[in-house]
């Protein structure tokens, strides 16, 4: 079954600073990954998908993620924190659970971006 | 356009109440899916319906009941809801059901039984 792994369910970074927010995955067949990002009181917004097509990709706000499949992992990064960038972040793989498809969350992950 | 929209924002109701909540999306998706959404956690499959017709039911309590009148509406209504109900419930919708298939939120509707 697939599953996702988000290290660090707190980040912390300075405005300007690099941004890296891990997921490692767990999957028997070429995984579908998504980037989702949930400001508060808000619902969640697709930042990027992995579909095979690139082991790059590049999504909205700066964000990209890179494909590795010999690290089964999907690291979400930014080159320049903003502040409006605090938010929780989701990992999530598309994947067959309980004999269907549907899309596992990791725990998430929530940013905190300082002045 | 992307939006999924949901009404109302915000719902407190009693236990002995029945409410609804909306959700429409004009994208032309086919797969419309009600999540339920607790405090630091990540959303939890509630229903997917599939070109109008239920197909997953993640063995959610009958106090909610899903209804799909066409292919741009999802409803969720509700009845004798419990305290731990509460919660942030979280409409999205996808092209097809498939797996590459990316899923479209909501803002969502707030949820407080009391």
């Amino acid at each position: 079954a697939q599953s996702v792994t988000q290290l660090g369910s707190h980040v912390s970074v300075s405005e300007g600073a690099l941004v890296l927010l891990r997921c490692n995955y767990s999957s028997s067949v070429p995984p579908y990954l998504f980037w989702y990002v949930q400001y508060p009181n808000q619902g969640l917004q697709l930042l990027l998908k992995y579909t095979s097509a690139a082991t790059l990709v590049k999504g909205i706000n700066d964000f990209e993620a890179e494909f590795k499949k010999s690290e089964t992992s999907f690291h979400l990064t930014k080159p320049s924190a903003h502040m409006s960038d605090a938010a929780e972040y989701f990992c999530a793989v598309s994947g067959y659970s309980g004999g269907y498809n549907k899309l596992i969350f990791g725990a998430g992950t929530r940013l905190a971006v300082h002045p | 356009d992307t939006e999924v929209t949901q009404t109302p924002k915000h719902l407190v109701m009693g236990m002995t109440n029945k409410k609804s909540l909306k959700c429409e999306q004009h994208m032309g998706h086919r797969a419309m899916y009600w999540y339920k959404q607790k405090a630091k956690k990540p959303p939890e499959l509630m229903f997917v319906y599939s070109y109008e017709k239920l197909s997953i039911n993640e063995s959610v309590p009958s106090r909610f009941s899903p209804e799909c009148p066409n292919s741009s509406l999802l409803n969720l209504h509700l009845h004798a809801l419990q305290p731990e109900d509460s919660a942030l419930y979280l409409c999205a919708s996808s092209q097809e059901s498939g797996e590459q298939y990316e899923q479209y939120f909501g803002p969502g509707t707030r949820l407080t039984v009391t």
